[in-house]
């Protein structure tokens, strides 16, 4: 089966540093892409991962572990345009070039 | 320049009378996507098309249909909507390779409120 976890909710502050974590289950990994959406809009791409490691874009960061099923989103120097929802989406091969969702990470940023 | 484009944004129609939700896109991407986001919800992926082949998954509702009459367009048609389905739903598009590193392109979604 397909499974992706990640916490409901974080709060933050200006300037601070933020991790979003997510886990993941699924038969023939394909890669994994962080996305985020404000209320109300379509979600937008910010990163991809299919080999071990961090990549780096900016302010944001995602790192991938694939033995242990594990990702994370780092997002440095928050802003408050950074409040919005941060979904974790893992490519399976038995779907084809499809995406399987998690339920999405709500981060508030508070000055 | 909007590059996946969906109408409308908003839409309210009866319970039971037929609706149809349109997408385009300007990519020339093989594949298109149509997915269905209630509120705090994971999207979750309802069909897609590669070129004109349709892939249903296996637990969309019979009363959700799709159309892709060419690479360009893509239609999402609720034959008989129920309250349940009151949702976001979200138009992707990608290329064809599974193996690039090809983020999926989602327009701005049409919000669907079933009275």
């Amino acid at each position: 089966g397909q499974n992706i976890d990640q916490p409901t909710e974080m709060t933050a502050t200006e300037g601070a540093i933020v991790q979003i974590n997510c886990t993941y289950q699924t038969s023939g990994f394909n890669g994994l892409f962080w996305y985020q959406q404000h209320a109300g809009e379509a979600p937008t791409f910010l990163s991809y991962n299919v080999l071990d490691g961090l990549e780096e874009k900016g302010r944001f960061s995602s790192f991938l572990s694939r033995s242990k099923g594990y990702s994370y989103l780092l997002l440095k120097e928050l802003q408050m345009k950074d409040s919005a929802s941060y979904l974790c989406a893992v490519r399976d091969n038995q779907a084809g070039t499809a995406l399987i969702f998690g339920k999405g990470t709500t981060l508030s940023v508070s000055s | 320049d909007a590059m996946v484009i969906q109408n409308p944004r908003y839409q309210v129609t009866q319970f039971g009378k037929p609706v149809t939700l349109s997408c385009s896109q300007t990519l020339n991407h093989n594949v298109m996507y149509w997915y269905q986001q209630k509120s705090s919800q994971a999207p979750k992926l309802l069909f897609h098309y590669y070129d004109k082949d349709f892939n249903n998954e296996a637990d969309t509702p019979d009363n959700f249909q799709s159309r892709r009459p060419n690479t360009s367009f893509c239609f999402l048609d609720i034959r008989s909507p129920g309250l349940g389905d009151t949702a976001m739903y979200l138009c992707a598009t990608s290329p064809r390779d599974r193996g690039a590193n090809q983020p999926q392109h989602f327009g701005d979604g049409t919000r669907l409120s079933i009275l």
